[in-house]
């Protein structure tokens, strides 16, 4: 059973950096199968996929264009864990902040985190 | 990028009566290898997403049979035949084409 378990901050101030960090139990960031994501939801954009990170044979990042200048998704092997930092953050990145699991073969996002509420303001 | 549209937004049923919900894609699904790849998700209140339909009509283990999803290339509907209470929460499609993925804009199901 996979369980992914997001931590960071619920309360960033405008034009700082957001980080949030996924802990994967049950699976391995390094696994060529899967892709590790991070999506956001909010009343304006709905479900937002943002980017992902995932390696075969070597590390490889996909990132949406409306964040692309601004979002980093790496992945920490030795903790088995992976993270998104968003720079320069306003109010319009409020939102809840999900970790997934992506299946490259199935093409779908089967395990999702409990979710993050991330406030930007001041 | 893949333009979802759900139709329509929000939907109060009578217990036992059914529902529908139609999703719309900007481009086919289909892919060379004969998949259609459409994907149906529930959010029950204060969870997160689950899914409950992979590749159109396909359910995944333990959704009731009470839920179908149909469709082709770019229209797709998902059933539920006789609505229950623990039904309510926002509905989702999404395609697995490429990257970006896209989801529609969400259908609210609650209960009359």
């Amino acid at each position: 059973q996979v369980q992914l378990q997001q931590s960071g901050p619920g309360l960033v101030k405008p034009s700082q950096t957001l980080s949030l960090t996924c802990a994967i139990s049950g699976d391995s960031v390094s696994s060529n199968s899967v892709a590790w994501n991070w999506i956001r939801q909010s009343p304006s954009r709905g479900l937002e996929w943002l980017g992902r990170t995932y390696y075969m044979s070597k590390w490889y990042n996909d990132y949406t264009t409306s964040v692309i200048s601004r979002i980093t998704i790496n992945p920490d092997t030795s903790k088995n864990q992976f993270s998104l930092q968003l720079n320069s953050v306003t109010p319009e990145d409020t939102a809840v902040y999900y970790c997934v699991r992506w299946l490259h073969d199935s093409r779908l996002f089967d395990y999702w985190g409990q979710g993050t509420l991330v406030t930007v303001s001041s | 990028d893949i333009v979802m549209t759900q139709t329509p937004l929000s939907l109060s049923v009578t217990p036992g009566q059914p529902a529908s919900i139609s999703c719309s894609s900007s481009q086919s699904l289909l892919l060379g290898d004969g998949k259609t790849y459409l994907y149906w998700y529930l959010q029950r209140p204060g969870q997160s997403p689950q899914l409950l339909i992979y590749e159109v009509s396909s359910r995944v283990s333990g959704v009731p049979a009470r839920f179908s999803g149909s469709g082709s290339g770019t229209d797709f509907t998902l059933k539920i035949s006789r609505v229950e209470a623990e039904d309510v929460g926002v509905y989702y499609c999404m395609h697995g084409i490429e990257a970006p993925i896209t989801f529609g804009q969400g259908t609210r199901l609650e209960i009359k």
